[in-house]
């Protein structure tokens, strides 16, 4: 089955830096790759997505890149703020067998004002 | 439009006792999932349904069973607790299909504590 593999396990940067968290997969037919924000004492909830047709993703501050070759996957956070503070978990599906995903261990992001 | 709420948010058993988790969707969603959360391991499925009276075993099912009689809701039972099921517990819910894959909605977690 799936696995997936996600560091660094805690992050901290200032605030104003950029921040980058990846993840590994081990099955090569996975094809969507979403990711979470857990902010303290919260629910997770979705941020950003990328499928297995396109490189890279934006939305404002975020983006995702994918390299289906390497089989890995990162979010990057640009011009980080205090708020941007969260737990970020990846996660990895075959959109084929859409019944579940499987997470990533999750990233702690600290930003220092 | 409560989205996924989960009943109780918090509760502390005793080793051997039993309880039920709800979880309720008023989203019409098909699809069911109970996942647990401990510190460093992300978060791990249960078991999920994808459909009323469907489930089927997740990553981690020893231990916990569940039950989907009516679409908007999802039980998670645990018979007789144990210390190493205290955890955070989230259930999710999402629509079947391509156009909504991983846009699973989670509830609010519920606390529980195995002494």
């Amino acid at each position: 089955g799936e696995n997936v593999e996600q560091h660094p396990s805690t992050l901290s940067v200032q605030e104003g830096d950029s921040a980058v968290i990846k993840c590994t997969y081990s099955d090569s037919a996975s094809n969507y790759f979403p990711w979470y924000k857990q902010e303290l004492g919260k629910r997770p909830q979705l941020i950003i997505d990328i499928r297995s047709n396109v490189g890279e993703k934006k939305d404002q501050r975020i983006a995702v890149t994918l390299n289906k070759t390497a089989k890995h996957f990162s979010l990057h956070i640009t011009e980080t703020q205090p708020e941007d503070s969260a737990v970020y978990f990846c996660a990895a599906m075959r959109s084929y067998n859409t019944d579940k995903l499987i997470f990533g261990t999750g990233t702690r992001l600290q930003v220092f004002p | 439009n409560a989205g996924v709420t989960q009943t109780p948010k918090f509760r502390v058993l005793k080793t051997g006792q039993s309880m039920t988790l709800l979880c309720a969707q008023d989203m019409n969603h098909e699809y069911m999932y109970w996942y647990r959360q401990d510190p460093g391991m992300g978060l791990r499925l249960i078991h999920y349904s994808v459909g009323e009276g469907t489930t089927a075993k997740g990553e981690v099912p020893d231990g916990y069973n569940v039950s989907r009689l009516k679409k908007q809701n999802f039980l998670l039972g645990l018979e007789s607790a144990a210390p190493s099921q205290t955890s955070v517990y989230f259930c999710a819910s999402r629509l079947p299909g391509l156009a909504s894959l991983g846009e699973q909605f989670f509830g609010p977690g519920t606390r529980l504590t195995v002494l």
